[in-house]
């Protein structure tokens, strides 16, 4: 397509319940990343993706956390029995090339209630 | 490790004002890159320009411009001019040499409101 598209936009949830947030990148981009805002934050990197490369998982903030990317395209983002300190905006952003301007997607605003 | 300070929290500007943005980064690497994104309210990050480490050339694109001094570690963006379409958060960013996963660290990001 033609930008990094993400999927829901909005997501309301209760405490304990697992979500999947999807990106689908921009074809053709190697490198897919996501990153997490929340309210009033700035961006915190979560998971890095890199071709047929092992993720860099160092940003996830513990194990409920995972993250998965099929056929070197669209990744999910899990989050297992969610916390509401989990409520925040989670972007994705693709790039065809590590020094390139990373496309960012609109992004999944996560409420856990 | 990389670090990005934007210290300035909010902004606000009466249209037409010039108004700088600060950015300031530390880094051990002597291969990196310097970003400014911008977040409108509508909430997707634009991208608005790259600089590498290798390059200190002042650069202008209409009303903006970008002054990048590394004897003082600072990436400062002023738009010139503002507009009420200038409203929005920035943020400035730094990618690493390649080899650690070129993720882009954050700034905490400037909101600059620009008023009619």
């Amino acid at each position: 397509g033609a930008g990094v598209s993400q999927s829901p936009s909005n997501k309301v949830t209760e405490k304990g319940k697992d979500v999947e947030l999807r990106c689908d990148p921009i074809s053709g981009h190697t490198a897919l990343y996501w990153y997490r805002q929340s309210l009033g934050q700035g961006l915190e990197f979560l998971i890095y993706f890199q071709g047929n490369s092992a993720p860099d998982k160092s940003g996830l903030p513990s194990d409920r956390f995972s993250a998965e990317r099929t056929g070197g395209s669209v990744s999910t983002l899990t989050i297992q029995r969610t916390q509401q300190e989990d409520s925040a905006v989670y972007l994705c952003a693709s790039t065809r090339q590590w020094d390139y301007g990373y496309t960012f997607g609109s992004g999944t605003r996560l409420t856990v209630v | 490790a990389q670090k990005v300070t934007q210290a300035q929290t909010e902004i606000s500007v009466v249209e037409k004002e010039d108004v700088t943005l600060d950015c300031v980064y530390e880094t051990r690497d002597t291969t990196y890159y310097l970003f400014w994104y911008k977040q409108p309210p509508s909430g997707e990050l634009v991208f608005l320009i790259r600089r590498n480490s290798f390059d200190e050339q002042n650069e202008i694109s209409g009303r903006y411009s970008w002054n990048f001094q590394k004897s003082t570690s600072s990436f400062n963006f002023t738009i010139t001019a503002s507009q009420v379409v200038d409203s929005a958060v920035y943020f400035c960013a730094l990618s690493e040499d390649e080899t650690s996963g070129s993720r882009l660290t954050f700034g905490e990001g400037t909101q600059l409101t620009v008023n009619p």
